[in-house]
């Protein structure tokens, strides 16, 4: 059973501070995905990953992909009370292109 | 352009009865997928169907669930004789091609009751 294990499971952090998130397991995947989701909505695809080393940045979020692309960290510098979310993790494998492995996610809140 | 539209967003059912969730894709999609997610838990895949045809079930529960993707109208994922256990939210994704971006609906959170 392959697994993405996301940490940490919740993280409660002041305005201003940087975070980072992880996203490993003992699989290769093809492609690695982060989302967000808000509490009642469906996941909003960030951004996705698909080289390993590979590291891509959307304002003030980056994302890398392991070396081994085992891996992902998301990095948020200067949180702000608008980064509040469900943070997951999806990968597909070698053998789906399309079928989506979920993480558990990371429950972030930035307090004003 | 509207996006991936589900719909009831909510739907409440007694143990025993039948839950239907419709999911209309992007305009121009023809792949759907679904997936089920319990508190606390990841999304699991269930089912990925292109229009008229189920490409792979090997997520979905063999006995009372069944999907389809009709040539008009929209996808549905039906539960039969629902028990407290299908209690979850249903997400429904589209994409253009197999391989290419995914877009999620709001999904539809279903309590068995």
């Amino acid at each position: 059973t392959q697994l993405l294990e996301q940490s940490p499971q919740f993280l409660s952090i002041q305005e201003g501070e940087n975070l980072t998130v992880y996203c490993n397991s003992s699989s290769v995947f093809s492609s690695l995905q982060w989302y967000r989701q808000e509490p009642g909505e469906g996941p909003v695809l960030l951004v996705t990953v698909v080289t390993g080393g590979e590291v891509k940045k959307l304002k003030r979020l980056t994302f890398q992909f392991g070396d081994a692309r085992k891996d992902s960290s998301l990095h948020i510098t200067a949180a702000q009370p608008g980064d509040t979310g469900l943070y997951l993790c999806a990968a597909t494998t070698p053998d789906s292109n399309y079928q989506l492995i979920w993480g558990a996610g990371t429950k972030l809140i930035i307090k004003p | 352009n509207a996006g991936v539209m589900q719909n009831p967003r909510h739907l409440v059912r007694r143990r025993g009865q039948e839950a239907r969730l419709r999911c209309s894709p992007v305009k121009g999609h023809s792949h759907v997928y679904w997936y089920r997610q319990l508190p606390e838990e990841g999304l699991k895949f269930m089912v990925y169907l292109q229009k008229e045809n189920i490409i792979d079930e090997s997520g979905m529960p063999k006995e009372r669930f069944s999907a389809e993707f009709p040539k008009e109208g929209p996808s549905i994922l039906r539960i039969q004789q629902v028990v407290r256990g299908d209690s979850a939210a249903y997400f429904c994704a589209s994409s253009q091609n197999r391989n290419t971006e995914a877009f999620f609906g709001q999904g539809t959170r279903l309590t068995v009751v």
